[in-house]
């Protein structure tokens, strides 16, 4: 059972930072890791794939890097719209979610 | 356009069993690759994946939750069905089900739509 860390757990930044969040998988998971954006009362989107593919749609700003074990979610300048909270998941064997990240105003 | 509803009864007792239906348009899960899979949130927690079901009836099961939970299809209905037994307080959940995608080549595969969910209680 592969196990996925997210971290920070929350962070607050202010409109255009530059905001990282990670994910680290419990062992080896190659390029299979997902980034899913999550607004409250809504169901999770995806933003990217492959940990570095853009989903259609999905604004430029957003960007993942990663292999491996560690992984990396970069919004390049934060929008009103991108506070929300935001999850990483494990698709090499099945799926499994990180704990979330919840971003905030500062 | 692809869409999925969760429904089922959101109130269950302690030790009840929960059944869950997701009704689906867009898509066949007849299709090589295609699969729906259920994932649940607790109130303010995090998504947890709870089973997949594929094209060619494969089942796959959260290890720490497999001796409870059961998937089925029914693709003439355009349905999934999830059992979940033995249903504690700590079940206590948005249930979302959602369509995994996977491309023709290879194995990468995501969830990219996803139904609007339904929030189930267990309390006496």
């Amino acid at each position: 059972d592969i196990q996925m860390t997210q971290s920070p757990s929350s962070l607050s930044a202010s409109v255009g930072d530059r905001v990282t969040i990670t994910c680290r998988a419990s062992q080896s998971i190659s390029n299979f890791l997902n980034w899913y954006q999550q607004e409250p009362g809504k169901a999770p989107k995806i933003l990217i794939y492959g940990a570095s593919s853009l989903q259609s749609g999905v604004p430029s700003r957003f960007s993942g890097s990663g292999s491996g074990t560690d992984f990396t979610l970069t919004i390049s300048s934060l929008q009103p719209e991108d506070f929300a909270t935001y999850f990483c998941q494990q698709c090499y064997s099945n799926a499994g979610f990180g704990g979330g990240t919840k971003v905030e105003i500062k | 356009q692809i869409t999925l509803k969760e429904s089922g009864p959101t109130l269950v007792k302690p030790t009840e069993t929960l059944t869950l239906t997701c009704t689906f348009s867009g898509f066949s899960l007849n299709t090589f690759g295609v699969g729906v899979g259920w994932i649940r949130q607790p109130p303010g927690g995090a998504l947890e994946w709870l089973t997949l079901i594929y094209w060619d009836d494969d089942k796959r099961y959260s290890p720490s939750l497999q001796s409870r939970l059961t998937i089925t299809k029914d693709t003439s209905k355009h349905q999934v069905v999830l059992t979940m037994t033995n249903m504690d307080p700590v079940d206590t959940a948005t249930y979302y089900c959602a369509h995994r995608h996977k491309f023709l080549t290879g194995n990468m595969n995501y969830f990219d739509s996803w139904g609007q969910g339904t929030l189930v209680t267990v309390s006496s």
